[in-house]
C-alpha cells in the first residue's frame, strides 16, 4: 500500500523542548516537502529536499531544521528557536513523470501543541 | 512576487447549486496550477490541475477555468454535495525553479447544506 506516513498524529510538548516529526514515503519519490499550518490560512513551506542529502529553506525556516538522509525519510525538527511552534504539519512528496510532473502528494499530517 | 491571492474565505451553497472558488497570482513565470481539498483533520488531496496552455479542465463534476491575460483561475463545483463540504486551496508552481515548490492561497471553506 503506497503512500505517505506522518507520525505521530498528535504531538504534545513542553516549550523549550526539540521535538522531531516522522515523514516517511514508499512511493520512489525523489523530493519531499515540509509545509505548515495554522487555522484560515494557507500552506506555508518550511523546508524541500529534491534528492537525497540536499535541502533546501523554504518561506518560513528559521527554527526548524531537517535531514534527507534516505530517500524515504525527510524527518522535522522543531527546535526551541521556533517562537511559535503549535500548527498542524504536513509532508509532501513529489516524484518524477507523473502526470504533468508536479503532483505533489501530501500526508496525513501531526498537529504539534506546545504549552 | 510569488503570492496566489484566493477567494471567498467562506462560501455556502444549498445542494445541487454551482460552487465558484476563485484565485488571482502576479507571477507570470506559474506554469502550473493544482487545487486541493482538505477535509478536518487530513491532509490535502489533489483534486485538479491545469496547465496555461489551456483554458479550461473537466473532471467529473470539478472544472477549471483559466484567464492567462487576466491571471486569474477558478475552480467549479457542478451540483455541489455536502460531502463535497472541505476547505479548497488554489496553488500555483513553476517547475524550473526552486524544486517545482506549492504556493498556496489562503483557502475556501465550503459548506454545502442539504
Amino acid at each position: 500500500d503506497g503512500g505517505i506516513t506522518q507520525s505521530p498524529k498528535y504531538l504534545f510538548r513542553k516549550e523549550g523542548q526539540n521535538v522531531t516529526l516522522s515523514c516517511e514515503q514508499n512511493l520512489n519519490h525523489d523530493a519531499m516537502y515540509w509545509y505548515r499550518q495554522d487555522p484560515g490560512q494557507g500552506l506555508r513551506l518550511i523546508y524541500y529536499s529534491q534528492i537525497v542529502n540536499d535541502f533546501q529553506k523554504g518561506d518560513i525556516a528559521e527554527g526548524y531544521s531537517v535531514s534527507r538522509e534516505k530517500k524515504e525519510s525527510f524527518p522535522l525538527t522543531v527546535t526551541s528557536a521556533q517562537k511559535n511552534p503549535t500548527a498542524f504539519y504536513l509532508c509532501a512528496s513529489r516524484g518524477p513523470g507523473t502526470g504533468m510532473g508536479y503532483e505533489q502528494y501530501f500526508g496525513p499530517g501531526t498537529r504539534l501543541t506546545v504549552t | 512576487q510569488q503570492q496566489v491571492k484566493q477567494s471567498p474565505q467562506s462560501l455556502i451553497v444549498q445542494k445541487g447549486g454551482i460552487s465558484i472558488i476563485n484565485c488571482a497570482y502576479e507571477n507570470t513565470a506559474f506554469d502550473y496550477f493544482p487545487w486541493y481539498q482538505q477535509f478536518p483533520g487530513k491532509g490535502p488531496a489533489l483534486l485538479i490541475a491545469i496547465r496555461p496552455d489551456v483554458s479550461e479542465k473537466k473532471e467529473g463534476r470539478f472544472t477549471i477555468s483559466f484567464n492567462k491575460s487576466a491571471k486569474q483561475f477558478s475552480l467549479h463545483i457542478m451540483d455541489s454535495q455536502p460531502g463535497d463540504s472541505a476547505t479548497y486551496f488554489c496553488a500555483a508552481s513553476m517547475k524550473e525553479t526552486s524544486g517545482s515548490r506549492l504556493t498556496f492561497g489562503e483557502g475556501t471553506q465550503l459548506t454545502v447544506n442539504p
